[in-house]
């Protein structure tokens, strides 16, 4: 069974920072791996989807890696803003259907 | 992207009620339809996929019989939380896909169900 970790659980950084939030999975056998994004009571925003084939993909400040042999993937934020505060979820496809295991999810706050 | 719209965003109802959850696909047609439970502060939960037309099939632990999923058409699907219990109360999620087309699952904006 696949299990999903995300470290830390919780981050509080200032403005303008560069951090790295953390994605670990026990099977490799992946489609493809997910970051998204969820404000506190709302649904979800897909930020980055790197297929299994891929090392990485970049949007804007965001950019996420994936090592499928170490069973891990980063998703490092350039030059943080408040209104990236949010809770940061991974999913991984398991290439059944497009249905998703999510991570324990990493709570952002990046204050003034 | 795809559009996916859940309906309700907010439902409060009364326990031993039940509550019907709306999941469309606006813009595509949509092979599959997952629902996701998700509890304060913890990360979502598959509870049953569903494929257009066939019965849906429910992950473990997650009873069949309480959460009624409807599948009947290609952009559309509903969950019906029967005989609800204040520990229903919960966010849920839907999301579709269609294999072949896409690679990935869209969301719906979620249903913050409140059993009182």
């Amino acid at each position: 069974k696949q299990e999903v970790t995300q470290i830390p659980a919780a981050l509080s950084v200032p403005e303008g920072e560069n951090l790295v939030l953390n994605c670990s999975f026990t099977d490799s056998a992946i489609y493809n791996l997910q970051w998204f994004r969820q404000d506190p009571g709302k649904g979800l925003t897909s930020l980055l989807l790197i297929q299994s084939s891929q090392r990485e993909q970049t949007s804007g400040r965001l950019n996420a890696s994936l090592d499928k042999s170490s069973g891990r993937s980063t998703l490092y934020i350039a030059a943080s803003q408040p209104g990236d505060s949010a809770t940061y979820l991974c999913a991984l496809d398991t290439g059944t259907a497009s249905k998703l295991t999510f991570g324990t999810g990493t709570r952002l706050q990046v204050t003034l | 992207g795809a559009v996916v719209s859940q309906h309700p965003s907010r439902v409060i109802c009364k326990s031993g009620t039940s509550v019907k959850i709306e999941c469309r696909s606006l813009d595509f047609q949509a092979t599959t339809m997952f629902w996701y439970r998700q509890f304060p502060k913890q990360s979502l939960m598959l509870m049953a996929t569903s494929n257009e037309g066939s019965k849906a099939t429910y992950e473990q632990g997650v009873e069949k019989d309480k959460f009624l999923i409807n599948h009947a058409s290609l952009t559309l699907s509903t969950l019906t939380v029967t005989s609800a219990h204040p520990e229903d109360s919960s966010f849920y999620i839907c999301s579709a896909t269609a294999r072949g087309r896409f690679t990935e699952a869209f969301f719906g904006q979620g249903t913050r169900l409140t059993v009182v």
